[in-house]
């Protein structure tokens, strides 16, 4: 059974940096590209990022591109997310989700709880 | 950017009524358009991908259709446990897009 943990989430303050991170297991984690997708509570989906099974292939939403970085490890069965320069509008849950492929432009099959980001002063 | 806009925003139906979601791309996308339903407090679940394709498990009152701008989803009757937000998600151009969702409530 595929499993996705999300962690790291929690309350800081703007500007400061977060990084996350997803420990994965169940599937053969370099087979698959991976993602991170954000939902402010009670609004609709917004995809974060995502990176191929070999880190080959990177792309960020533009809301955040030059201020999250995302990264995996494979041998850790590890996707993560470091999170700088933090704006109110950056407070969401975040999703960490399995591409059905390889790379970084197919669907997402699998999807962590999520972990919340809170950002405040 | 793709811009993926959905409609309506939100609808009541009765069960056993058939309901119908649009999704328009700002820009052609071919068939790479894909469906997820998320019920309240759970992440979403991929039903359609491909436009029209049926994922694995899915039942077959859910079906999608469409190409190029224009795609449809459809609950051919609706049930009780289908009441949730729906989101098209386009996957033809980076960065990937979602619609606004669906909110389906059951009368």
């Amino acid at each position: 059974e595929v499993q996705l943990v999300e962690s790291g989430g929690g309350l800081v303050q703007p500007g400061r940096s977060l990084r996350l991170s997803c420990a994965a297991s169940g599937f053969t984690f370099d087979d698959h590209g991976m993602h991170w997708v954000r939902q402010v509570p009670g609004k609709g989906l917004e995809w974060v990022s995502g990176i191929s099974w070999n880190s080959g292939r990177i792309g960020y939403g533009d809301s955040v591109k030059g201020r999250f970085t995302i990264s995996r490890d494979n041998v850790k069965n590890s996707l993560y997310l470091q999170m700088n320069s933090l704006r109110v509008e950056d407070m969401a849950l975040y999703y960490c989700a399995k591409d059905r492929g390889p790379g970084i432009s197919y669907y997402f099959d699998d999807w962590g709880p999520g972990t919340l980001v809170t950002v405040s002063s | 950017d793709i811009q993926m806009t959905q409609s309506p925003s939100s609808l009541s139906a009765s069960v056993g009524d058939r309901v119908t979601i649009s999704c328009k791309a700002s820009q052609d996308i071919r068939n790479c358009l894909h469906w997820y339903q998320q019920k309240p407090g759970k992440a979403p679940k991929l039903l359609i991908y491909d436009a029209s394709n049926l994922e694995t498990g899915v039942p077959p009152r859910f079906s999608g259709g469409g190409s190029g701008t224009d795609f449809t989803f459809t609950i051919s009757s609706l049930q009780s446990e289908d009441a949730a937000t729906y989101y098209c998600q386009q996957y033809d151009n980076l960065p990937l897009t979602f619609g606004g969702g669906t909110k389906v409530e059951i009368k």
